[in-house]
């Protein structure tokens, strides 16, 4: 067990819908990271928080967006769903800061979306 | 923008066999961290190294940060079943992690 959680773990939905998804990072964890996992494929970076700031972007759509509260856990907000958004979605966390080992990254178990 | 070149892409071994993979790039790294993930599950951190030469190991695992800083290599030794998976690398940028494609690591038969 990481101690990342994520909510819910499976999710279906229609087209054009959306949907929240939320994480909980480790305990003493400031950093939090979204990722997408198509089926067969690579991670692929979203966007990430640190401290409640937005402070790293990867190939998020717009339709996307996300948000850290000052609790630090975080909710991933996907609209206008698509087919293709079909996919994993994993969350991970990190203390986060510049010592050594502050970027290690711990995941939780991911969130499968269904889009049909 | 950065890129992780990891290979192989994909491996067929027997059981008991020695397994390497390898991740190189452009960009110089700070840290190197390397995963597995299980179908279904998210990525499992299994090695991390913090200077150039390092090597280091945990259990059949073995992990190495490159001398120039921009590759690193993970070797199993006497492959079992449960090593199947996807591992991943992942290189320390600034603030980010770049990640690798991923090597799928399958046993026969």
């Amino acid at each position: 067990d990481s101690g990342v959680t994520q909510t819910p773990k499976h999710l279906i939905t229609a087209t054009g819908q959306r949907v929240t998804l939320r994480c909980s990072p480790r305990s003493g964890d400031l950093s939090v990271y979204w990722y997408q996992q198509s089926l067969d494929q690579g991670l692929q970076f979203l966007i990430q928080y640190y401290n409640g700031e937005e402070r790293a972007k990867g190939n998020i759509l717009e339709r996307f967006s996300a948000q850290q509260f000052p609790d630090l856990h975080s909710e991933l907000n996907l609209s206008s769903l698509e087919l293709g958004d079909s996919a994993l979605y994993f969350c991970a966390s990190s203390v986060g800061g510049g010592l050594a080992g502050a970027f290690k990254q711990f995941f939780g178990p991911g969130t499968r979306l269904t889009v049909l | 923008g950065q890129q992780l070149n990891q290979s192989p892409q994909s491996m067929f071994i027997q059981e008991g066999e020695d397994v390497s993979m390898n991740c190189t790039s452009s960009s110089i790294f700070n840290t190197w961290l390397w995963y597995k993930q299980d179908p279904g599950e998210g990525p499992v951190l299994l090695i991390a190294l913090y200077k150039a030469g390092e090597l280091t190991s945990n259990g059949r695992l073995t992990a190495q940060f490159g001398i120039t800083r921009k590759d690193s290599f993970l070797n199993i030794s006497a492959s079992i079943p449960s090593d199947v998976g996807i591992y991943f690398c992942a290189g320390q940028l600034i603030y980010q992690l770049i990640w690798g494609a991923g090597t799928k690591l399958i046993i026969k038969p």
